[in-house]
């Protein structure tokens, strides 16, 4: 069965520095997404993208956060100088449709920020 | 604004016992999609159910049910018999269409179910 998959399974950085969050979607979804997890807390959506830019964005993704579709198969998410508070499990999603679609999570990084 | 509502934090039974997760959700949306996932001890989201508010009969899927009440704004989740796999973080997710296409989840706040022996 198709899955989304996410790369690094962890990520651990220094504040300040720039990371990539990378996310393979299953290759027939249309609809791609990014949320992020505190430890401990709900899910909270950060973006969604489709047709190459954005659709919609939270007030989380700030513009130190950026997210590209390269070559049409991966899907990143880039934190351009990383904060303490950035740390957090980060999944990506991917939807067939936008209509009545489920998303399918990824597996999630888990980025800590030192 | 959608909001979703997970009023236990945490449960804990003994493995075989039943247990209702409760889910009561906002929305002023006339035509919405509900979901639940379940996070295990490993991290990932899992897809347990989706439920669209045009169709309330309740669904059953081998020990699991869930009972959607349109007219309490409710998604129950019911775990028979329980077991210990079964622990996990249990979130409630209510679907919001974006107008730039596609859709977003708003979870609620999760519950954590533990199943002992």
């Amino acid at each position: 069965e198709p899955e989304v998959t996410q790369t690094p399974s962890h990520q651990v950085t220094q504040m300040g520095q720039e990371v990539i969050l990378r996310c393979v979607p299953i290759s027939n979804h249309l609809y791609f997404y990014w949320y992020r997890q505190i430890l401990g807390q709900k899910v909270e959506f950060l973006v969604s993208f489709y047709n190459n830019e954005i659709s919609e964005k939270s007030e989380i993704f700030d513009d130190q956060f950026s997210v590209e579709r390269p070559d049409g198969s991966n899907f990143t998410l880039k934190i351009r100088s990383t904060k303490l508070e950035d740390s957090a499990m980060y999944f990506c999603a991917s939807q067939m449709t936008g209509l009545r679609e489920t998303q399918y999570f990824g597996p999630g990084t888990r980025l800590l920020v030192l | 604004a959608q909001k979703v509502t997970q009023a236990q934090t945490e449960i804990s039974v003994v493995e075989k016992e039943d247990v209702t997760l409760d889910c009561v959700y906002e929305t002023r949306d006339t035509t919405y999609y509900l979901f639940w996932y379940k996070q295990p001890p490993s991290g990932e989201l899992v897809f347990l159910i989706r439920r669209n508010s045009f169709d309330e009969q309740n669904e059953i899927s081998g020990r699991y049910s869930w009972n959607f009440q349109k007219s309490t704004s409710s998604f129950n989740f019911t775990i028979t018999a329980s077991q210990v796999v079964d622990s996990a973080v249990y979130f409630c997710a209510l679907r919001e269409l974006l107008t730039g296409g596609g859709n977003k989840l708003t979870f609620g706040t999760g519950t954590q179910l533990k199943v002992e022996l």
